[in-house]
């Protein structure tokens, strides 16, 4: 069974600082890894995806490296606004579904 | 385009009641989802369905049924609600196995 954790929980930085956040995983057999942003109270909004045969993804300040030999992704956030604070979610696609990680609740302080 | 939707937004029922939630989408997509997320762990996969008329089970899918009738919509039923079935859930579609999944903005459902 695949098993999904993001360390750490919670995480406070002041406006500015680059967010790093860490995405691990059991099974290498993925198809794919998606990254989600949560708000309080909403749906997930998709930040990136990640196919199995590729190493990064990039959409503006965003960035999303993947090692699948190690289980591991790491979503990296530049230059962090405010406006950036919410619940980041990693999710590794196996044979028919996703599975999630926990989420890293991430606050921005102006 | 409206993208995934989802009726109600929020619903409280006694335990014993029945309810159905509705889960629509206008991209066409073929593949939909229904997931259920609880405090300090992650969405857990109900059921899935793989193209209009077809479903399946995923993760958790005990207490609850699902029909695919019309490509466009995926309804989650609970035949006799539980308050270990107080959760927020959520539904998402994708145009194929392995693209992106696309998430509704959830129903809060709470049973006493």
């Amino acid at each position: 069974k695949q098993e999904v954790t993001q360390i750490p929980a919670a995480l406070s930085v002041p406006e500015g600082e680059n967010l790093v956040l860490n995405c691990s995983f059991t099974d290498s057999a993925i198809y794919n890894l998606q990254w989600f942003r949560q708000d309080p109270g909403k749906g997930l909004t998709s930040l990136l995806l990640i196919q199995s045969s590729q190493r990064e993804q990039t959409s503006g300040r965003l960035n999303a490296s993947l090692d699948k030999s190690s289980g591991r992704s790491t979503l990296y956030i530049a230059a962090s606004q405010p406006g950036d604070s919410a619940t980041y979610l990693c999710a590794v696609r196996g044979d028919y579904k996703l599975s999630f990680g926990a989420g890293t609740t991430v606050t921005v302080r102006a | 385009n409206a993208g995934v939707t989802q009726t109600p937004k929020f619903r409280v029922l006694k335990t014993g009641q029945s309810m159905t939630l509705l889960c629509a989408q206008d991209m066409n997509h073929e593949y939909m989802y229904w997931y259920r997320q609880d405090p300090g762990m992650g969405l857990r996969l109900i059921h899935y369905s793989v193209g209009e008329g077809t479903t399946a089970k995923g993760e958790v899918p005990d207490g609850y049924n699902v029909s695919r009738l019309k490509k466009q919509n995926f309804l989650l039923g609970l035949e006799s609600a539980a308050p270990s079935q107080t959760s927020v859930y959520f539904c998402a579609s994708s145009k194929k196995q392995g693209t992106e999944q696309f998430f509704g903005p959830g129903t809060r459902l709470t049973v006493l």
